[in-house]
């Protein structure tokens, strides 16, 4: 099994600050890595697929990089509704996520 | 767009089974796409418990795969879940998702998820 390990587990940050998180994966996945994110009572929402690939429908303000065993997810701006929980998750093999990175509002 | 929708029990008894189903509303299950179950307990991660395709392929989690089972109905346009000899660690929110035919394996719709507490 490939296990995923992202960091830190939780933040704080202010509205306009530059957020980035990190996930780390066992062994070499390419850049079969997607990021989620999760609002409190929600479904996980997809953002970036193939690590740096942004969804439809998704800012601008997202992005994501890497690739191998170490990707970056970025939020160049933080806005008010992107106070949430983002889980990266590796589909090079049996689908596994991270433990999840909590963005609070410093 | 598609939209998925659990449904079943929100209580079920240890050592039970606990059975959901996903309607898929908006498009066909029969798309190139794995239909998936991922669950959630409460204040915890994401786990990805297996998957369906409509040719009623599938494939499990290996820590759960003796437990479970996943059935698909073409005809109703659903799949459902079956998860046997449960505890309270199989208290979680359930849901289910539509994942990519192949890599990079993202989901990308989900369920609402329903949640299904495991207790006597």
């Amino acid at each position: 099994d490939i296990q995923m390990t992202q960091s830190p587990s939780s933040l704080s940050a202010s509205v306009g600050d530059r957020v980035t998180i990190t996930c780390r994966a066992s062994q070499t996945i390419s850049s079969y890595l997607n990021w989620y994110q999760q609002r409190p009572g929600k479904a996980p929402k997809l953002l970036i697929y193939a690590a740096s690939s942004l969804q439809s429908g998704v800012p601008s303000r997202f992005s994501g990089s890497g690739s191998g065993t170490d990707f970056t997810l970025a939020i160049s701006s933080l806005q008010p509704e992107d106070f949430a929980t983002y889980y990266c998750q590796q589909g090079y093999s049996t689908p596994s996520f991270g433990g999840g990175t909590k963005v609070e509002i410093k | 767009q598609v939209q998925l929708q659990e449904s079943g029990p929100g209580l079920v008894k240890p050592s039970g089974t606990l059975s959901l189903t996903c309607a898929v509303s908006g498009g066909s299950i029969s798309s190139n796409n794995w239909w998936s179950w991922v669950r959630q307990p409460p204040g915890k991660g994401l786990e990805w418990i297996g998957e369906i395709y409509h040719s009623g392929s599938t494939n499990y989690n290996p820590s759960l795969k003796s437990r479970v089972t996943i059935s698909v109905d073409k005809s109703k346009n659903q799949f459902s879940l079956n998860l046997n000899s449960v505890t309270a660690a199989d208290t979680a929110m359930y849901y289910c998702a539509r994942k990519a035919w192949d890599r990079p394996n993202y989901f990308d719709s989900w369920g609402q998820g329903t949640l299904v507490t495991v207790s006597s």
